[in-house]
C-alpha cells in the first residue's frame, strides 16, 4: 500500500464548478498535512497546510480527519488557471515529507 | 520565494559518465533535500541533509551520492548515469527551520536526459 494515495483523475470541470480531492495516509504518526499544486513542468509550490480544525483560504477550503486517515480539497467556483497538478503531502515525524502522486485538475470554458 | 536555485536547468549525458546537479540557497536553510519525479512515481526522496556534512538516505539513493561541504549548497552526484536516472531533480528547503514540519520550498528543477 502506498504511504499517500490519491485518485491520480484527471478531473474535468467547467468553469463555476465545485471541486473536490481526496487523499488517504497510512502512517498514523503523520504529522503535518500540506495541499502543493504543480503546473505542467514546473516545480511544486505550496498551496495551503492542513489543520484538524479544517483551514480555509478564499476559494479553497482544506479538511483533514485524523481518525480516518483522510485529507481533503475543496475548490469553489474554479478557474480555468486552476488547471494544474494537486499534490497531497504528508510530514512524518521524521520530518520527511511524503507525496502522493498526484491528481490532475483540467478546467474547461 | 525563498533563494533557492538549481544548476543547470537542463542536462544531456551519456551513460556511464558521472553527472553532478547543484542546489544552492541562500536562506541559511538546515534541511534540503534531493527529490525525482517521473510518471507514475510522483516525488521520491533521494537523499537529505540536516547540516552540514550530515546527510542520509532516501528511498531511491541507489546510484546517487550527495556533499554538503556549506550551509548554502547541497551537490547530486549521478556515479555513473543509466538510462533510468533520466527524471527531473528537484532540490528542496524546508520552510523555517523545522524539519519539514512547515513544508518545503521547491528549486525550479534539472531536467536531465541521459542517452
Amino acid at each position: 500500500r502506498k504511504e499517500v494515495e490519491q485518485d491520480p483523475g484527471p478531473f474535468n470541470v467547467p468553469e463555476g464548478a465545485t471541486v473536490a480531492f481526496n487523499c488517504t495516509y497510512s502512517n498514523s504518526a503523520s504529522q503535518s498535512f500540506f495541499w502543493y499544486r504543480q503546473d505542467c513542468r514546473k516545480e511544486p509550490k505550496l498551496l495551503m497546510s492542513v489543520y484538524s480544525s479544517g483551514n480555509e483560504d478564499g476559494r479553497f477550503t482544506a479538511q483533514l480527519n485524523r481518525a480516518s486517515q483522510y485529507i481533503s480539497l475543496l475548490i469553489r467556483d474554479s478557474k480555468l488557471s486552476d488547471s494544474a497538478t494537486y499534490l497531497c503531502v504528508v510530514n512524518l515525524n521524521t520530518g520527511k515529507l511524503i507525496f502522493g502522486q498526484g491528481t490532475e485538475l483540467s478546467v474547461k470554458p | 520565494d525563498a533563494g533557492i536555485t538549481q544548476s543547470p536547468r537542463h542536462k544531456v549525458t551519456e551513460t556511464g559518465t558521472p553527472v553532478t546537479l547543484r542546489c544552492h540557497q541562500t536562506e541559511n536553510h538546515r534541511y534540503m533535500y534531493w527529490y525525482r519525479q517521473d510518471p507514475g512515481h510522483g516525488l521520491r526522496l533521494i537523499h537529505y541533509s540536516y547540516g552540514v556534512k550530515d546527510t542520509d538516505k532516501g528511498e531511491v539513493s541507489d546510484g546517487y551520492s550527495v556533499s554538503r561541504s556549506k550551509t548554502e549548497d547541497f551537490l547530486l552526484t549521478l556515479e555513473s548515469a543509466t538510462s533510468s536516472q533520466t527524471s527531473v531533480y528537484f532540490c528542496a528547503i524546508s520552510v523555517g527551520q523545522g524539519a519539514g514540519k512547515d513544508g518545503y520550498t521547491f528549486g525550479s528543477g534539472t531536467r536531465l536526459t541521459v542517452v
